[in-house]
């Protein structure tokens, strides 16, 4: 079972910051939190990680609340090209036992 | 581009052939994935490999049948298939020890069983 809570669809404006967010409010203290996405019929594809702290990349920036029971990816200029499904997940790194799970994760529709 | 790669992207198949999926990746990585999509489901993972030895297969029939010759090259072989079976088959690898165990997909084999 998929541990963490998504909305099952978004949009938003091209140009404007796409706010996605994830409920994890049973993470333990060494899960981390994932997001990766999935344009139509491709492969996933990682998009950012953390434990704790905000992180930020070339793609998106990831902020995780204080009591990491839930967390925000955000896309700061969305463009057609992010239409997909995105999805979180939390998972210990390095542990076998750990799997990635995908639940149903959020569409995302970016409009004109 | 994702440095993992599969081959065929496409494949029909009928239930009584045989069939196998490749994957190769050129990252280095030290292990690798097979997952299953079927339409409007989430990806489930079916097997896991490390270090070429297989660690986890998630409950899947034996008409699959999964092969790690070595840490850059996984294989899916089949048959035998049921229609149900048809599916898009993800291969994904990782390096343990990594960025923390980020796992990099391929494109995916769109298996249509008649």
């Amino acid at each position: 079972d998929a541990k963490t809570t998504q909305p099952p669809s978004m949009d938003c404006a091209e140009g404007r910051a796409a706010n996605l967010p994830c409920n994890h409010s049973t993470i333990s203290g060494n899960e981390y939190v994932y997001w990766y996405r999935q344009i139509h019929s491709q492969g996933p594809q990682y998009i950012i990680h953390g434990l704790k702290n905000n992180e930020t990349n070339e793609m998106a920036s990831l902020i995780i609340t204080e009591d990491r029971k839930s967390s925000t990816l955000i896309l700061p200029h969305a463009t057609l090209r992010d239409t997909a499904v995105y999805y979180c997940i939390v998972r210990v790194p390095y542990s076998s036992a750990s799997k990635i799970i995908f639940g149903s994760g959020t569409r995302l529709s970016i409009r004109p | 581009e994702t440095g993992v790669t599969q081959t065929p992207r496409h494949l029909v198949m009928g239930m009584t052939n045989k069939k196998s999926l490749k994957c190769e990746q050129h990252l280095g990585h030290n292990a690798m994935y097979w997952y299953k999509q079927s339409a409007k489901k989430p990806l489930e993972l079916m097997f896991v490999y490390n270090f070429k030895e297989q660690t986890e297969n998630n409950s899947v029939p034996s008409r699959f049948s999964p092969e790690c010759p070595n840490s850059s090259h996984l294989f899916l072989h089949l048959h035998t298939l049921q229609p149900e079976d048809s599916a898009l088959y993800l291969c994904a690898s990782s390096q343990v020890r990594g960025r923390a165990d980020t796992q990099y997909f391929g494109p995916g084999t769109r298996l249509t069983v008649l």
